[in-house]
């Protein structure tokens, strides 16, 4: 079945520590997304690709970074110079081009102790 | 312009009532509106979505009204369960844009058995 794989689940990480967060998808989609959700403030953009080898900020990119080397791979760093990681993240891929509709991965719960 | 404003933030329904969460933007580029319905620690999932050439669109027990004019739209859950306890995010695109949604902030509605 296709999908989105997000991994690992739940992450703790110590500050100070840059962590990365996995996604893969096997959907043959162009377009991917990194979400942070928060509580009461909905889902926030970090950062999004629209083809391999290029992507672009979004509206809370600062502390964070990614890479498109594959297709199917979008990660996530957690830089330790984001102040607030502690939040639920997203990751999404859409087909792109002009066609709707995104799906959406089973989230990573990161925290920091 | 950019954004997608939800009301109410959340929303309390007895079984059996009807669940009425609205959206308003000001883009007219938009041209897709979906709705994501998400459970507790999971990600969200497209629930129903609707262009702006048709003024309803129904799926079950979930409508989506769209009012062009007023640029508003709403999600009614009829004969609400306990079981669409959930948060739900409306959305908005555009064909011509660079495939990013917009998402409002969320409602979080509880139905009571």
């Amino acid at each position: 079945d296709g999908g989105i794989t997000q991994s690992p689940k739940y992450l703790f990480r110590k500050e100070g520590q840059n962590v990365t967060l996995s996604c893969e998808q096997n959907l043959n989609h162009d377009a991917m997304y990194w979400y942070r959700q928060d509580p009461g403030q909905g889902l926030r953009l970090i950062y999004y690709s629209q083809i391999v080898n290029d992507f672009q900020k979004g509206d809370i990119a600062e502390g964070y970074s990614v890479s498109r080397e594959k297709k199917e791979s979008f990660p996530l760093t957690v830089t330790s110079a984001q102040k607030n990681p502690t939040a639920f993240y997203l990751c999404a891929s859409s087909r792109g081009q002009g066609v709707h509709g995104y799906t959406f991965g089973s989230g990573t719960r990161l925290t920091v102790v | 312009q950019q954004q997608v404003k939800q009301s109410p933030q959340s929303l309390i329904v007895q079984k059996g009532g009807i669940s009425i969460i609205n959206c308003a933007y000001e883009n007219t580029a938009f041209d897709y509106f979906p709705w994501y319905q998400q459970f507790p620690g999971k990600g969200p999932a497209l629930l129903i979505a609707i262009r702006p050439d048709v003024s309803e669109k129904k799926e079950g027990r979930f409508t989506i009204s769209f009012n062009k004019s007023a640029k508003q739209f709403s999600l009614h859950i009829m004969d609400s369960q306990p079981g669409d306890s959930a948060t739900y995010f409306c959305a908005a695109d555009t064909t011509s844009g660079t495939y990013k949604y917009i998402f409002g902030t969320g409602t979080r509605l509880k139905v009571l058995a």
